[in-house]
């Protein structure tokens, strides 16, 4: 079993609709856990990052996380072309370094 | 605010030539520092990382190895280059604590032939 497991895609949503994003781990040890968005040719942007049980708004982006369950997800609002990229999971599981899942390509339709 | 450097931002190498990467950090001090690598179509494997200058931790054992010369200098090295070693590069830095963010430069392509 992989440790950080996300759907690669795509996900085809259309422009203004809600792009849900999951990603399922392994470690129960895991602390912090970050999304990471990445447009094809670039390096990985942060965009979000949550510690705790719940929810966390940042604009249109909200992370929610359920360490019961061990999952993170990412939901985009008001989904634009522009928000047409990968998207990484990434968790702290304390070994220092991040460890990321493959990512979800996400598709805005105009 | 901080600022990270990577260099070059391609290279095409053949196989069994050296290879030097660099990245550069500005507006913090003792940062954490990384090097994942990228391949096409997958997730992020890291590579080293340090905590500070001379000291230097191995995830992956294979024919690279990582230096710090100074403590907003990471660079990443190879004697002879395998076609495997084709991928994205990507240095990261992080302000360290336990609830470290990781913040990425611009990443180096290489291709190898």
């Amino acid at each position: 079993q992989k440790e950080v497991e996300q759907n690669s895609g795509p996900l085809s949503v259309p422009e203004g609709a809600i792009a849900s994003l999951n990603c399922t781990y392994s470690d129960r040890g895991s602390q912090s856990f970050f999304w990471y968005r990445q447009y094809s040719g670039k390096s990985p942007e942060l965009i979000m990052f949550i510690y705790s049980n719940g929810d966390k708004e940042d604009g249109r982006f909200t992370a929610q996380l359920n360490k019961a369950s061990q999952y993170v997800s990412l939901l985009i609002r008001d989904s634009q072309p522009s928000d047409s990229a990968t998207y990484l999971c990434a968790l702290d599981t304390g070994r220092r370094a991040l460890t990321f899942g493959s990512g979800t390509r996400l598709q805005v339709q105009p | 605010s901080q600022t990270i450097h990577q260099w070059p931002a391609t290279l095409v190498q053949p196989v069994g030539s050296p290879l030097s990467l660099e990245c550069t950090v500005e507006g913090t001090s003792n940062p954490n520092l990384y090097w994942y690598r990228q391949a096409a179509g997958r997730g992020l494997q890291l590579l080293f990382y340090s905590v500070g200058i001379g000291q230097i931790s191995s995830e992956v054992p294979q024919n690279l190895s990582a230096s710090r010369p100074q403590d907003r200098q990471f660079i990443l090295s190879s004697k002879k280059l395998l076609l495997s070693d084709s991928g994205f590069y990507l240095c990261a830095w992080g302000s360290g604590g336990a609830e470290e963010t990781q913040y990425f430069g611009p990443g180096t392509r290489l291709l190898v032939l």
